[in-house]
């Protein structure tokens, strides 16, 4: 089965410093999709960032990057330059890239990382 | 605006009273899903439909009923709520199963079951 695991149920950074919220996953695809969501306190779930498997090249958007270790089934979310509206939970989220009749559009949660911004 | 919409945002209810959390999106996807997030488990993925008239079981379907007559609107149905069903509830959609942008959320259903 696949699996995503956030090991850092709580994590805490400086305003303006720089932090770092890891996921690591397992599958025997070659291809898929990774996913980071925010989820602030007012519970929307945001998209911040997506990679796709087959690039090798890392995303990157504004603030948010992530490192990508495919042979290490790794997916590491940095936020540079910390904001107060940074404070929330970060979900890591899996899914299968669609072929076949096996892939159902799930997204697989981690448990979840809350991130909390002091200034 | 494009946006999935919930209903109600809270819900408190007995244990046995059937009830009904709405879920309606205004972009023409194809895709719906439903996840209940619980402490320590992440999402989880309760029901899905690819289109109308098409729905699945996901992960944790054990309680809920679900239907899609139209493909705007995708009703998640408890007809018997349990304690074990309290949980903070969200309906998702995307243009078509498997899209590499991820899936819109509703606003989330905070369901407490006494």
């Amino acid at each position: 089965a696949q699996t995503v695991t956030q090991s850092q149920p709580e994590m805490s950074v400086q305003e303006a410093e720089t932090v770092t919220l890891s996921c690591t996953y397992d599958t025997s695809e070659n291809n898929y999709y990774l996913f980071w969501y925010k989820q602030p306190p007012s519970r929307q779930m945001i998209l911040v960032i997506r990679q796709e498997a087959y690039k090798q090249q890392n995303a990157t958007e504004n603030r948010f990057s992530v490192n990508f270790q495919k042979a290490a089934k790794s997916f590491s979310l940095k936020i540079s330059d910390s904001q107060l509206g940074d404070t929330a939970m970060y979900f890591c989220a899996f899914m299968n890239r669609p072929y076949g009749s096996s892939n159902t559009g799930k997204l697989i949660f981690g448990q979840g990382t809350t991130l909390q911004v002091k200034p | 605006e494009a946006q999935v919409t919930q209903n109600p945002r809270y819900l408190i209810t007995v244990t046995g009273k059937k009830l009904t959390v709405t879920c309606s999106q205004n972009m023409n996807h194809e895709y719906m899903s439903w996840y209940r997030q619980d402490p320590g488990l992440g999402l989880r993925q309760i029901y899905y439909s690819m289109n109308v008239e098409v729905t699945d079981k996901g992960d944790v379907p054990e309680g809920y009923k679900v239907s899609r007559k139209e493909k705007r609107n995708f009703p998640l149905i408890l007809e018997s709520p349990s304690p074990n069903q309290t949980s903070l509830y969200f309906c998702a959609s995307s243009l078509f199963y498997g899209v590499n942008y991820g899936y819109t959320f509703g606003s989330g259903t905070r369901l407490t079951v006494v």
